[in-house]
């Protein structure tokens, strides 16, 4: 995990409401990647970025929405659209064409 | 398109047997492969990576991958298991024009017994 710092680490959400989710990495790697976590299901990309100011939508990106503004951050809203966001939330980065590295995840749960 | 398979949503062995965790995938063109391992609410732990080159790739704690092109296989393998094993294990697939874009595993979920 170091290197990449999530936070919070546990996140209770209303009805309607938005919420962020904080992704900061130090490791200078190029590409940001969020994945969702559902029990028994692996993990599915919401978006990811290869360069600041640049994104694309993964597998399951409605409800969701991200910025890269900085190379160091890739903050993720789930937004009031997102109509199932109880989730376990991961964000990734790789630099080039190596190894994704993970950090320690959010948990996001629906009130 | 890419997928991955892992067949068994739970392995039991018992400590100092051999562990072996299955992995199979589909894709056009190659693959790169991966394992993870997640330990109860944490992140994903990179254990080991097949890009190129040998069949048998060796990775952290003691685990080792095999990579078998006809069979289109990649199984996680360890020699003697520790209890402290026992966690999650993700099998990874990306293909080499789209690297970044990780398809995953269901995941096995491994129970070492004393």
């Amino acid at each position: 995990d170091g290197g990449i710092t999530q936070s919070p680490k546990y996140l209770f959400r209303k009805e309607g409401q938005n919420v962020t989710l904080s992704c900061e990495q130090n490791l200078n790697h190029d590409a940001m990647y969020w994945y969702r976590q559902d029990p028994g299901q692996g993990l599915r990309l919401i978006y990811y970025s290869q360069i600041v100011n640049d994104f694309q939508k993964g597998d399951i990106a409605e409800g969701y929405s991200v910025s890269r503004e900085k190379k160091e951050s890739f903050p993720l809203t789930v937004t009031s659209a997102q109509k199932n966001p109880t989730a376990f939330y991961l964000c990734a980065t790789q630099k080039g064409t190596d190894t994704q590295y993970f950090g320690p995840g959010t948990r996001l749960t629906v009130l | 398109a890419q997928s991955v398979a892992q067949p068994e949503d739970q392995v039991n062995v018992a400590e100092g047997n051999p562990l072996t965790v299955k992995c199979t995938y589909s894709v056009s063109g190659n693959p790169y492969l991966f394992w993870y391992v997640q330990y109860p609410n944490r992140g994903l732990q990179f254990l080991l990576k097949y890009i190129t080159g040998d069949n048998l790739v060796k990775g952290s704690y003691g685990f080792e991958a095999e990579f078998n092109k006809s069979q289109t296989s990649f199984h996680l393998k360890k020699p003697s298991a520790l209890v402290s094993d026992s966690a999650l294990y993700f099998c990874a697939v990306s293909q080499t024009d789209s690297w970044g874009k990780l398809q995953f595993g269901a995941g096995t979920q491994v129970v070492v017994t004393p």
